[in-house]
């Protein structure tokens, strides 16, 4: 079946630190792979999308590269911000016959960011 | 425009009781998804709505149930509580077509006691 694997937290990290969260998928075919941040009391928005091997998405400053060789979407920023304290979920789903199917997420990463 | 509304925010029922859950999607959206989210399992998929009919479903015992009305809304139903039920029950909307994301509400957060 579908999975994905992102790296165990909690990460801390001070303001301006480099951030890297690492997410590897199993899958049958080509998914589109998805970033996610929940902040607390809050559900899930949507941070970056790729749909196809070597896309990459960005948004806010948080970058993911589609790496179909290595099964990856790490996502990565140059400095965090306090702000970015938040959990975040790498995600998959697939396309066909016309739409997405569901999202197979990973166990998430809790991220705080310390001034 | 106004995002995908969950209510109630939060819930309390006994065991044995059931319980109904409403998603409001993003005007527009014709696909609604259910999501489970508890600290052991993490996010599950729950099933699928698109224009009424269920498209996709996760594996769940029976007692969860769902449905999906004209105006693209939809509501999730859970019979006979257990304790295990307990969890945050996010609704996610889409277009239904294409390649997109979802937008996700903001959940309803359901204790079982």
């Amino acid at each position: 079946g579908n999975s994905v694997t992102q790296m165990e937290g909690p990460v801390t990290l001070s303001e301006e630190a480099f951030l890297t969260i690492n997410c590897t998928y199993t899958a049958t075919g080509y998914p589109s792979l998805f970033w996610y941040v929940q902040y607390p009391g809050e559900g899930l928005q949507l941070l970056l999308k790729a749909t196809k091997a070597d896309d990459k998405g960005s948004n806010k400053g948080f970058e993911a590269t589609y790496r179909k060789e290595t099964t990856s979407f790490h996502l990565e920023k140059g400095s965090v911000q306090v702000s970015d304290s938040a959990v975040y979920f790498c995600a998959l789903s697939f396309y066909s016959g016309g739409s997405n199917y569901k999202l197979t997420f990973g166990k998430g990463t809790l991220l705080t960011v310390n001034p | 425009k106004a995002g995908v509304t969950q209510t109630p925010r939060y819930l309390i029922k006994t065991r044995g009781q059931q319980v109904t859950l409403s998603c409001s999607p993003i005007s527009g959206h014709r696909s609604v998804s259910w999501y489970q989210q508890t600290p052991g399992q993490g996010l599950q998929f729950l099933f699928e709505y698109f224009s009424e009919t269920q498209r996709n479903k996760g594996n769940f015992p029976g007692r969860f149930s769902g449905r999906q009305f004209s105006n693209s809304r939809s509501e999730m139903n859970v019979s006979t509580l257990e304790l295990g039920d307990s969890a945050l029950y996010l609704c996610a909307s889409s277009s239904g077509q294409g390649a997109g994301g979802y937008t996700f509400g903001s959940g309803t957060r359901l204790t079982v006691v």
